[in-house]
């Protein structure tokens, strides 16, 4: 069975400080995608990143960036120098290669990402 | 490219009332999914279409839902006749591929009185 684990249910930190969002999957598959998606209080959900389980390198796109470990089954989120407007929740998904076109992804619970100012 | 879009942005009706909800994806995008989001259950997909064909409709709550893709370029979900636990946001999700991560709409949201 697939299933995704978000343990944090809520983080707040300070502005300015360090903080990573952990995420653990679990899948037999062998070829999948990791995603993160943020969710801000206005309430879309946006896209941030999609990993597949053959590139282990570590992503980095300005303040934000990913660490995914296949030994560990994480895919954990960092962001630096947080800001105001980071606060959200934020979403880990996994999705096994497509077959029958089947694309579902399998949701993590979220995260909520307090900044205080 | 505008986005996915979803209309209305808001819908307060009566219990027992039809609800029509609609979606355009990006053009291109070949798979389309509806989800409901809401604080008890989370992000639940409910339908989702391939080549506008209706893969898997197991997360459809019941009968009084229902869902169609007429064309590449429009999706409606129904719900009738509607209850007050029906209340959510409802998304519509676009793709091309599947795996190259869906574009959602901005939502849906759906009071039931």
């Amino acid at each position: 069975a697939q299933k995704v684990t978000q343990a944090q249910t809520e983080i707040s930190v300070v502005e300015k400080e360090d903080v990573t969002l952990d995420c653990v999957y679990e899948t037999r598959d062998t070829t999948y995608y990791l995603f993160w998606y943020k969710q801000p209080p206005s309430g879309e959900l946006v896209f941030l990143i999609r990993r597949n389980s053959f590139d282990e390198q570590n992503e980095i796109s300005g303040r934000y960036s990913w660490n995914f470990q296949k030994s560990t089954s994480s895919f954990n989120f960092t962001i630096t120098a947080s800001q105001v407007v980071d606060s959200a929740v934020y979403f880990c998904a996994l999705q096994k290669a497509p077959m029958d076109s089947n694309y579902q992804l399998i949701w993590g619970a979220g995260t909520k990402l307090i900044i205080k100012p | 490219d505008a986005g996915v879009i979803q209309s209305p942005r808001h819908e307060v009706t009566e219990m027992g009332q039809e609800v029509t909800l609609r979606c355009k994806p990006i053009s291109g995008h070949n798979s389309l999914f509806w989800y409901r989001q809401t604080m008890m259950r989370g992000l639940e997909l409910l339908i989702y279409f391939n080549n506008n064909v209706p893969i898997d409709d197991s997360g459809m709550p019941e009968d009084r839902f229902s869902a169609k893709m007429p064309n590449a370029s429009f999706s409606t979900l129904k719900i009738q006749p509607s209850e007050p636990r029906d209340s959510a946001v409802y998304f519509c999700a676009s793709s091309f591929g599947g795996n190259n991560g869906y574009t959602f709409g901005s939502g849906t949201r759906l009071t039931v009185v």
